[in-house]
């Protein structure tokens, strides 16, 4: 059965720290694999991945990928009030399932 | 452009009533997918279909669900009878399938709470 498992499950650090958020996987003909970010509404997206070892970076955040070991980070440095959400992860199959895990609470303290 | 439309945004029924809850994806894009949000269990898929087609409803919870796709810009999930422990988000959402991105794009969610 295709899983995706997400740690640590809750973070609480006060502004300025950086974060390091886990996703392990195992899927059937991996494609791909995604993060989100969700605060009250809907999840909105934030990097895919598909090659291991290329970071993708969009300000802050940044996200690497690790085909041989099944795994993915998503790290934010300097962190801010309005970083707080849960993030979640996703990973895309040959049938473009896509499976997300239970996510990552993150709370950052002014 | 026009997101992902859900409807209701909200609900709140009673146990055994039956529910419905509406969909329209974005225009051109051929994967549909129902999820639900829980505290305790995180995004479960429910069920995705692909041009208009089921194609995986193994997470379905049992016969009380059921969802429909009759055409490429509709679909629906009905409960019957619900119970409280449906009360959750209902996300629906859609892709383009073999697209550069892969992106899905989430609807803003149906909250139902059953009493």
């Amino acid at each position: 059965e295709d899983k995706v498992v997400q740690s640590p499950l809750s973070l609480v650090v006060h502004e300025g720290d950086t974060v390091t958020l886990n996703c392990s996987y195992e899927v059937t003909n991996f494609r791909s694999l995604l993060w989100y970010k969700q605060e009250k509404k809907a999840p909105t997206f934030l990097f895919m991945l598909t090659s291991s070892g290329i970071e993708k970076k969009s300000g802050r955040l940044s996200s690497i990928l690790d085909k041989k070991e099944l795994f993915s980070i998503l790290n934010i440095t300097a962190t801010q009030t309005g970083d707080s959400a849960i993030y979640l992860c996703a990973s895309t199959s040959g049938t473009y399932k896509y499976i997300f895990g239970t996510g990552t609470r993150l709370k950052v303290l002014a | 452009d026009a997101g992902v439309i859900q409807s209701p945004r909200h609900e709140v029924t009673e146990m055994g009533q039956e529910v419905t809850l509406r969909c329209k994806p974005i225009s051109g894009h051929n994967s549909l997918f129902w999820y639900r949000q829980t505290m305790m269990r995180g995004l479960e898929l429910l069920i995705y279909f692909n041009n208009n087609v089921p194609i995986d409803d193994s997470g379905m919870p049992e016969d009380r669900f059921s969802a429909k796709m009759p055409n490429a810009s509709f679909s629906t999930l009905k409960i019957q009878p619900s119970e409280p422990r449906d009360s959750a988000v209902y996300f629906c959402a859609s892709s383009l399938q073999g697209s550069f991105t892969g992106e899905l794009f989430f609807g803003e969610g149906s909250r139902l709470t059953v009493l």
